[in-house]
């Protein structure tokens, strides 16, 4: 069964900063990565997602991929208040299907 | 934007009751999943769905059942609540596009088993 780990727990940053969250999972075979975001009270959106080794920017958003690794990384750029919320780590299985394990989440505080 | 309700959004039940939690999606998605999210955690997978009358086991499946009646509607039962299912679940739903398709989510479901 594929295991997910994200770090840190949690982290908090001034408004502006650069924000990193790592994500480490267990099968290199694994379809697509996903990361969603999630504020409190409400269900986790999707953010971006990478399915080929390297790395994708969107907008303020850039994720990395290192299957050789099985490390994904996701930073946020010019963060923001808005920003603040827990971030999931989610990996798609292998075999043809789109079931995703999710790792525990990093809870993100923004400071003004 | 896709759209996924859940109902109801807050529930108290007694030990040993019968919940049902349901869920409801207008986009004609194949495939609909049921989790719950406990601090610590993450999401973990329930029961899942490919379409109107099939229902799968997750990773997490003891103590609950799925339905799937409808290609917009899958069900989760727990046929004698325990206050270990205490959580808030969330169902979700995607095309079939195999591996590479975003699932989109409810507001969620609080459960409170006393």
């Amino acid at each position: 069964q594929e295991k997910v780990q994200q770090s840190p727990e949690s982290l908090i940053v001034p408004e502006g900063a650069m924000v990193s969250l790592n994500c480490s999972f267990s099968d290199s075979a694994s379809q697509s990565i996903w990361w969603y975001q999630q504020h409190p009270g409400k269900g986790p959106k999707a953010l971006i997602s990478i399915f080929s080794n390297g790395n994708k920017k969107e907008g303020r958003l850039t994720v990395y991929l290192n299957r050789a690794s099985l490390h994904v990384s996701l930073h946020i750029k010019d963060s923001q208040p808005s920003d603040s919320a827990v971030y999931l780590c989610a990996v798609g299985a292998t075999g043809g299907n789109n079931k995703l394990t999710f790792g525990q989440g990093t809870v993100l505080s923004v400071i003004p | 934007e896709a759209a996924v309700t859940q109902s109801p959004r807050n529930k108290v039940a007694v030990t040993g009751g019968k919940v049902t939690l349901s869920c409801n999606q207008t986009n004609n998605h194949n495939n609909m999943y049921w989790y719950r999210q406990d601090t610590g955690h993450g999401l973990r997978l329930i029961h899942y769905s490919y379409g109107a009358g099939s229902t799968e086991k997750g990773d997490i499946p003891d103590g609950y059942k799925a339905s799937r009646p409808s290609q917009e509607n899958f069900s989760l039962i727990l046929e004698l609540a325990t206050p270990s299912q205490t959580s808030v679940y969330f169902c979700a739903s995607d095309f079939d596009w195999g591996n590479y398709a975003e699932q989109f989510f409810g507001p969620g479901t609080r459960l409170t088993v006393l």
